[in-house]
């Protein structure tokens, strides 16, 4: 089946360092990407699409300038947590649209800001 | 009103029960149905996927969508204690804009 990898899985960064987070379709082609966050027990909320060779599609309230997602090519998109603070804290959690319908997701990044 | 209602539980049931997980919404418009499963610190796995109403099996999962009620559920049967995890519901139009319930904990107790 589909298979999005996320990396890394876990990441303990300093308050005012940046964070990359990629996620890489393996066996697809994904000209949309999309980018969750995911507080403890909360159900996922969407922060941004990204489309191969185009800009981002932000979700109101998201700070773009914060968040910046980049997705390079058709296997590649990356989010990068700017000058994370300890609010930025949270799950993150990549998508893309499976070739059989549903959407198949990373496993998933737990940033931690200190 | 949210999009998606989904009761986020906890609900604990006994080994080899039938399991029935439910989500409600309001967009008429919703035509592709999904369930997810999310274990602990993971990414969702998506255990179905449905198109309009109807049912849909998949070994010990049932997806069941009745549009005109916009209700869609999920029953699980044999439930195993590898089944305890959070159900999330998920739907979308088809415009790549898909809408998550709060997700319900399911534990199973051997």
């Amino acid at each position: 089946g589909a298979v999005v990898s996320q990396h890394p899985s876990r990441v303990i960064c300093k308050s005012g360092t940046s964070v990359k987070i990629e996620c890489r379709s393996l066996d697809f082609q994904a000209t949309t990407m999309f980018w969750y966050r995911q507080f403890p027990k909360q159900s996922l909320m969407l922060m941004a699409t990204s489309n191969e060779g185009s800009k981002a599609t932000y979700e109101q309230g998201v700070e773009k300038d914060k968040f910046l997602i980049n997705h390079a090519s058709l296997t590649l998109s990356t989010l990068t947590v700017t000058s994370a603070h300890p609010e930025d804290s949270s799950f993150y959690i990549c998508s893309g649209p499976g070739p059989g319908g549903g959407y198949t997701f990373g496993s998933g990044t737990r940033l931690t800001v200190v | 009103q949210k999009e998606v209602e989904q009761d986020p539980g906890p609900l604990s049931v006994p080994e080899g029960a039938i399991v029935s997980l439910n989500c409600t919404y309001s967009n008429s418009a919703f035509q592709y149905f999904m369930w997810y499963r999310q274990y602990s610190r993971k990414g969702p796995e998506l255990l179905m996927y449905t198109y309009s109403s109807g049912n849909k099996e998949d070994g010990r999962f049932t997806a069941q969508v009745d549009k005109s009620s916009k209700y869609i559920s999920l029953f699980i049967r044999d439930s195993q204690p590898s089944d305890s995890a959070t159900y999330l519901c998920a739907m979308e139009t088809g415009a790549n804009n898909l809408f998550f319930g709060t997700g319900t904990r399911l534990t199973v107790i051997p």
